[in-house]
């Protein structure tokens, strides 16, 4: 399996125009998760699926954040519009539940810089 | 609700040396515990996992974790790094319940020459 495959790699925006995440999870995975890691904050969840329902969006920042999963094999993450506070690196991983807590893998990230 | 603590944020160490990279949790209800490593520009990779059962488990690449319940810790040690181990190491925790990951700030592991 080609594991978890995130685009952009990179991604250099404006402020005020809008981003979007891709994620695609490893095959057969019931669970999404959308993470955003800064050098202040360190890791953080912003939402998480299971079969492409959002479970827990709590962590989600504010409106201009929105995350989708259509099907088992895509989720995307917008912000909209982008600030420069939102620079960080944002990591998708996905989970297969497995005695009731499966291992997670990440994807390489997508570094996104806001200008 | 859970939390993570790691305490040293960064560890030097020089190679083939012994390292211990401290990690201690706060739950209300029973955890499952984890240790992750990012590389460089990588996403995170898991390293070891407590799920149930013996409280010492190892990875292959000889680093192994004790869950302490009663001192609510999971720390990660190695007796003898190599240059290959500097990374950043992250403890994380769920309550199963929350199939979410609950991480640490993370512990840079710098191993020199």
């Amino acid at each position: 399996d080609a594991g978890v495959i995130q685009s952009p790699r990179h991604e250099v925006t404006e402020m005020g125009q809008e981003v979007t995440l891709r994620c695609k999870p490893i095959s057969g995975h019931d669970y999404l998760f959308w993470y955003r890691q800064t050098m202040m904050r360190g890791l953080e969840l912003l939402i998480y699926f299971n079969n492409n329902v959002p479970i827990d969006d709590s962590g989600m920042p504010e409106d201009r954040f929105s995350a989708k999963m259509p099907n088992a094999s895509f989720s995307t993450l917008k912000i909209q519009p982008s600030e420069p506070r939102d620079s960080a690196v944002y990591f998708c991983a996905s989970s297969f539940l497995s005695g009731g807590v499966g291992e997670q893998f990440f994807g390489p990230g997508t570094r996104l810089t806001v200008l | 609700a859970q939390s993570v603590t790691q305490l040293d944020s960064q560890v030097p160490v020089f190679e083939e040396a012994p390292v211990e990279l401290r990690c201690n949790y706060s739950s209300s209800v029973s955890v499952y515990l984890f240790w992750y490593v990012q590389y460089p520009n990588q996403g995170l990779q898991l390293l070891l996992k407590y799920l149930s059962g013996s409280t010492l488990v190892k990875s292959i690449n000889g680093f192994e974790a004790e869950f302490n319940k009663s001192q609510t810790s999971f720390h990660l040690r190695k007796p003898s790094v190599h240059i290959s181990d500097t990374a950043e190491y992250f403890c994380a925790v769920s309550d199963g319940g929350r199939r979410a990951l609950t991480f640490g700030s993370g512990t840079r592991l710098q191993v020199q020459p």
